[in-house]
């Protein structure tokens, strides 16, 4: 089955513990992405990969790292987590810009982090 | 500044009339529009997606309508069901860049 996955799901953890959350996709998707999601504020990009060992910013890339060694694995580091990073986190993948494709994002299940 | 905007936040529907879902967008670099549907706990899915060189795209009961001009579109429910509840993101893009959410608009069926 194609998908998004994401790990953990749920995550309780304290100011200035690190974090990682995984992410995984099996569509050999060139394009993988990272957003956050807040009441009111929809959803904004935090850092994205265009294929392997290529990362960019999004709208909010404050307090978070990113890698792309693999194709397939896009992990989302919070080195020093703060209260502002509670948030609902969505992974999402799709084939690269040019392909001729609408570029449909697929998303993880999501990550409801928070940072006490 | 945001580029591309859903002003309502919610909108309420009777079961079986029509929904429309509006979103406008600033930057005219954009070249494609996608809608995009959530519910609760769950992550977005793609619903319909329509390219700038066409100004209407259908699929069943989803039809989605751009207006190039007015840096318009518009995502039309009919007719509306109550598994249609949910939030509905508009989303653009072009380049090489990734998509542009909007902010999302929370639609409730109601019997």
């Amino acid at each position: 089955e194609a998908q998004v996955t994401q790990n953990p799901r749920y995550l309780i953890t304290v100011t200035g513990k690190k974090l990682t959350v995984t992410c995984s996709q099996n569509m050999n998707h060139e394009y993988m992405s990272w957003y956050r999601q807040d009441p009111g504020l929809g959803l904004r990009q935090i850092y994205y990969s265009m294929n392997v060992e290529v990362t960019d910013k999004g709208d909010v890339p404050e307090g978070y790292k990113v890698s792309r060694k693999e194709k397939r694995n896009f992990p989302l580091i919070l080195e020093s987590p703060s209260p502002n990073q509670t948030s609902l986190y969505f992974c999402a993948s799709s084939f690269a810009s040019g392909s001729g494709s609408y570029n449909e994002q697929f998303f993880g299940p999501g990550t409801r982090l928070t940072v006490l | 500044d945001q580029q591309v905007k859903q002003n309502s936040p919610s909108l309420s529907v009777q079961e079986g009339r029509i929904s429309i879902l509006n979103c406008d967008y600033t930057n005219s670099m954009f070249d494609y529009f996608l809608w995009y549907k959530k519910y609760p706990a769950e992550g977005p899915t793609f619903l319909i997606s329509i390219s700038s060189i066409k100004d209407k795209n259908e699929d069943g009961r989803f039809t989605v309508f751009l207006n190039k001009s007015a840096k318009h579109l518009s995502l039309h429910i009919v007719p509306s069901q109550p598994g249609d509840s949910a939030v509905y993101f508009c989303a653009a893009g072009g380049g090489a860049d990734g998509l542009t959410f909007g902010k999302g608009t929370h639609l409730i069926i109601q019997p």
